[in-house]
């Protein structure tokens, strides 16, 4: 079935580091790529997506692109800040949008 | 404008016990999906509801139901807890016919657990 695997965590970056957490998945279809993330006592938001091979999503910094020859899907973010300390979730959903299968989870946090 | 609310934000519940959990989608969004998310742990698909019906549903046990109201607002019950259903509850919604293009808005879950 399908299925996604994330870098497991925690990651602890410098201010102003280059961050990639690592994202591949399983699929039977063509499915459509996100990364939502989570700040301490919310629900998930979305961060960006991705709806096709080639696409790349981004939005604040980060950046995601759909590598279907790779099945891959990971984020990066050039310089990240103090405010950008989350867990990020790396997703998959199937054509109809109704059932999303997430990853476990990697918990970033940047240090000053 | 809200976004989607849960209701409550903690409980404690004894094994064996029923709960009932709470949600109000966003204003606009006819589709409410439940997650379960584990601690440590990505979110499980549940079910989705649609027109107060199942949509679809994820590989949860019959002891796990739902109902949606014509104010699109819904409930997850789950009937004789277990230790193993101690968790984040998350409810998201969005409005059908919007396909993938806004993803889903998440609320900020119930945090259940048994004991």
């Amino acid at each position: 079935g399908d299925s996604v695997t994330q870098m497991e965590g925690p990651v602890t970056l410098s201010e102003e580091a280059f961050l990639t957490i690592n994202c591949t998945y399983t699929a039977t279809g063509y499915p459509s790529l996100f990364w939502y993330v989570q700040y301490p006592g919310e629900g998930l938001q979305l961060l960006l997506k991705a709806t096709k091979a080639d696409d790349k999503g981004s939005n604040k910094g980060f950046e995601a692109t759909y590598r279907k020859e790779t099945t891959s899907f990971h984020l990066e973010k050039g310089s990240v800040q103090v405010s950008d300390s989350a867990v990020y979730f790396c997703a998959l959903s199937e054509r109809s949008g109704n059932q999303f299968y997430f990853g476990t989870g990697t918990s970033l946090t940047v240090i000053p | 404008d809200a976004g989607v609310t849960q209701s409550p934000t903690h409980l404690i519940k004894t094994r064996g016990q029923q709960v009932t959990l709470r949600c109000s989608p966003k204003s606009g969004h006819d589709t409410v999906s439940w997650y379960q998310q584990a601690l440590g742990q990505g979110p499980q698909f549940i079910f989705q509801y649609y027109e107060e019906e199942e949509r679809q549903r994820g590989n949860f046990p019959d002891r796990f139901s739902g109902h949606q109201f014509p104010n699109y607002s819904s409930e997850l019950n789950v009937n004789a807890l277990l230790l193993g259903d101690s968790a984040l509850y998350l409810c998201a919604s969005r409005m059908t016919g919007t396909g993938l293009k806004y993803g889903y808005t998440f609320g900020s879950g119930t945090r259940l657990t048994v004991v």
